[in-house]
């Protein structure tokens, strides 16, 4: 079985100023990882995901995410963060190439973004 | 791009009574549909996992006498809370796949079921 470990679940940051959020995870097979953000009552939105290739991943927004095998990290960031960032992120992950097995989510960060 | 849409988005109801939520791929075939779970401030919990035409495979400690997957089409999936309780009010998420895996893994928007 895989898990996922988000060890912030809150992280406050000025305005334009960087942020990391991080994410570990553990499984004994290959893995397919994802951000999703989730706003205020809101479903989930993805920002980014890793498959395969390349470990440095960009996604919506102007985040971005590397994949880390070795430290087994898929850690968030985002160089200037806006007021409008504030909301929930997860980190899931995934053991399936063809998805038919869920997604393990993380139990969530939230970003606090203030003036 | 791909759409899933979930609903309804809100429904609130009356203890005892039955609620269905839908969940369709728009634009896209889903061979699997998950549905997830989600109390106030906490993670995605999945519930179950259907797959069209067979018998959804539920998470243990999810009662699927009360929670009743039917996913008849490649396109749609309905989930019923059946007699809710109070404590069955939470955030349900559906999530489809199409047949090319996590490169075409979609979120609805979710429906919060309020039980009174």
């Amino acid at each position: 079985a895989q898990s996922v470990t988000q060890l912030d679940s809150q992280v406050p940051v000025f305005e334009e100023a960087p942020v990391e959020l991080r994410c570990n995870y553990s499984s004994s097979v290959s893995v397919y990882l994802f951000w999703y953000v989730q706003y205020p009552n809101q479903g989930l939105q993805l920002l980014l995901k890793y498959l395969s290739g390349s470990t440095l991943v960009k996604g919506i927004n102007g985040f971005e995410a590397e994949f880390n095998k070795s430290q087994t990290s898929f850690h968030l960031r985002k160089p200037s963060v806006h007021i409008s960032d504030t909301a929930e992120y997860f980190c899931a992950v995934s053991t399936s190439d063809t998805g038919r097995r869920a997604l393990t989510f993380g139990s969530g960060t939230r970003l606090q973004v203030q003036p | 791009g791909a759409v899933v849409s979930q609903h309804p988005s809100r429904v609130i109801c009356k203890s005892g009574t039955s609620v269905k939520i839908e969940c369709r791929s728009l634009d896209f075939q889903a061979t699997t549909m998950f549905w997830y779970r989600q109390f106030p401030k906490q993670s995605l919990m999945l519930m179950a996992t259907s797959n069209e035409g067979s018998k959804a495979t539920y998470e243990q400690g999810v009662e699927k006498d009360k929670f009743l997957i039917n996913h008849a089409s490649l396109t749609l999936s309905t989930l019923t809370v059946t007699s809710a309780h109070p404590e069955d009010s939470s955030f349900y998420i559906c999530s489809a796949v199409g047949v090319q895996g996590p490169k075409k893994l979609f979120f609805g928007s979710g429906t919060q079921l309020s039980v009174l």
